[in-house]
């Protein structure tokens, strides 16, 4: 079975800094992995994605993440942060393999300072 | 917009009592999702259905039970409500049958249980 952790649950830093958001996952096969993000009151938006390609993955609003296979990590980033990226960020992991089930982590919830 | 759309937005109910919630996909997608997200239990998958067969389980109650139409929208029938079935239950919907694809979700159904 396969699961993420999402270290820290409240994420805050100022308008302009780095976000850096962290998760790391559990699999015994190779993994795909996912950011979602959900603002208040709104459903969840995919992200970004890694599906065994580049190991650096882009995705929507300016965020990247890097998938790390020797430490099992899938961290966010973005290089500088905007009031409008507050919001509840998911990490998601899923395989290929048997039985696939789509497995979220508990949430980090960023908030910016202005 | 995400193209998902769920009804009713908010339904409140009773202990012991019925529900019906219902998803229409966007269109073109084969494969529709459900999801319950509650402040103990996180964000769950519960069942995915693809092209009106069911295609992957995940932590779904035996009360809980759902189908894909022949027009490919969804019901998730929930019975026997108890309260800690209080939750935000989000229908999201893919292209494809893979886990691993887009997935886009509805802005979600409250159900809250008295």
């Amino acid at each position: 079975a396969q699961s993420v952790t999402q270290l820290g649950s409240h994420v805050s830093v100022s308008e302009g800094a780095l976000v850096l958001l962290r998760c790391n996952y559990s699999s015994s096969v190779p993994p795909y992995l996912f950011w979602y993000v959900q603002y208040p009151n709104q459903g969840l938006q995919l992200l970004l994605k890694y599906t065994s390609a580049a190991t650096l993955v882009k995705g929507i609003n300016g965020f990247e993440a890097e998938f790390k296979k020797s430490e099992t990590s899938f961290h966010l980033t973005k290089p500088s942060a905007h009031m409008s990226d507050a919001a509840e960020y998911f990490c998601a992991v899923t395989t290929n393999f048997g039985n696939e089930k789509l497995t979220f982590g508990t949430g980090t919830r960023l908030t910016i300072i202005p | 917009d995400s193209g998902v759309t769920q009804t009713p937005k908010h339904l409140i109910t009773a202990t012991g009592q019925r529900v019906t919630l219902r998803c229409s996909p966007r269109s073109g997608d084969l494969s529709v999702y459900w999801y319950q997200q509650s402040l103990d239990q996180g964000l769950q998958f519960l069942i995915q259905y693809y092209n009106g067969e069911e295609r992957a389980k995940g932590n779904i109650l035996e009360r809980f039970s759902a189908q894909q139409f022949p027009d490919l929208h969804s019901e998730l029938n929930l019975s026997s409500l108890e309260l800690g079935d209080s939750a935000l239950y989000f229908c999201a919907s893919s292209e494809g049958g893979g886990l691993y694809n887009e997935q886009f979700f509805g802005p979600g159904t409250r159900l809250t249980v008295l």
